[in-house]
């Protein structure tokens, strides 16, 4: 079975600073998608960002990337230009061939004014 | 883009009583519907899956008899939690495969807050 792994709980970053989310996990498969999900106090699930397992390049969307590492199974995200409203619990995500997405426990990311 | 309407957003139910929430695709067909419960500050657990016109795949622990769920059409499924307790008091979201992001493109409901009381 898969697994998504997000070790640290909370995470603080000053406003206008750069902040990477870490993300791990476990699979036998070798086609699959990983994401990264923002859920915000409204509690409605936004996607960030996503990448296709056999795409070596890196996701970007404007100020979010990810470091996509396949043979040590980390997918990380980096927050450029921390903004007030990127304030939220964050969640990594895999689907692999049985399309269910399997959740991290998510990280709350704090921004300071 | 794709849109998924889940209704109603909150809902107070007395103990005995069933409840039914709808999550409809607006502009796209959703073959596939997902349905998760999740705890505050905890991550998304995944229930059950739905196809179109065909019984749900429930989670392992998941009631089915308590969790009834619904696809009949390619734009609503349900889930009705029959003869609530408190105990089901949770926020309750569904998600649809499917839409303009392609067959790896989930779009989730703006979920639904159920309190038994």
């Amino acid at each position: 079975a898969q697994t998504v792994t997000q070790s640290q709980p909370e995470m603080s970053v000053q406003e206008a600073e750069t902040v990477t989310l870490s993300c791990t996990y476990d699979t036998s498969e070798s086609d699959y998608y990983l994401f990264w999900y923002k859920q915000p106090p409204s509690r409605q699930m936004i996607l960030v960002i996503r990448q296709e397992a056999y795409k070596q390049q890196n996701a970007t969307e404007n100020r979010f990337s990810v470091n996509f590492q396949k043979a040590a199974k980390s997918f990380s995200l980096k927050i450029s230009d921390s903004q007030l409203g990127d304030a939220a619990m964050y969640f990594c995500a895999y689907t692999g061939a049985n399309s269910k997405l399997t959740f991290g426990k998510g990280i709350t990311l704090s921004v300071r004014p | 883009g794709a849109v998924v309407s889940q209704h109603p957003s909150w809902v107070i139910c007395k103990s005995g009583t069933s409840v039914k929430i709808e999550c409809r695709s607006l502009d796209f067909q959703a073959t596939t519907m997902f349905w998760y419960r999740q705890f505050p500050k905890q991550s998304l657990m995944l229930m059950a899956t739905s196809n179109e016109g065909s019984k749900a795949t429930y989670e392992q622990g998941v009631e089915k008899d308590k969790f009834l769920i619904n696809h009949a059409s390619l734009t609503l499924s349900t889930l009705t939690v029959t003869s609530a307790h408190p105990e089901d008091s949770s926020f309750y979201i569904c998600s649809a495969r499917g839409g303009d992001r392609g067959p790896y493109g989930y779009t989730f409901g703006s979920g639904t807050r159920l309190t038994v009381v």
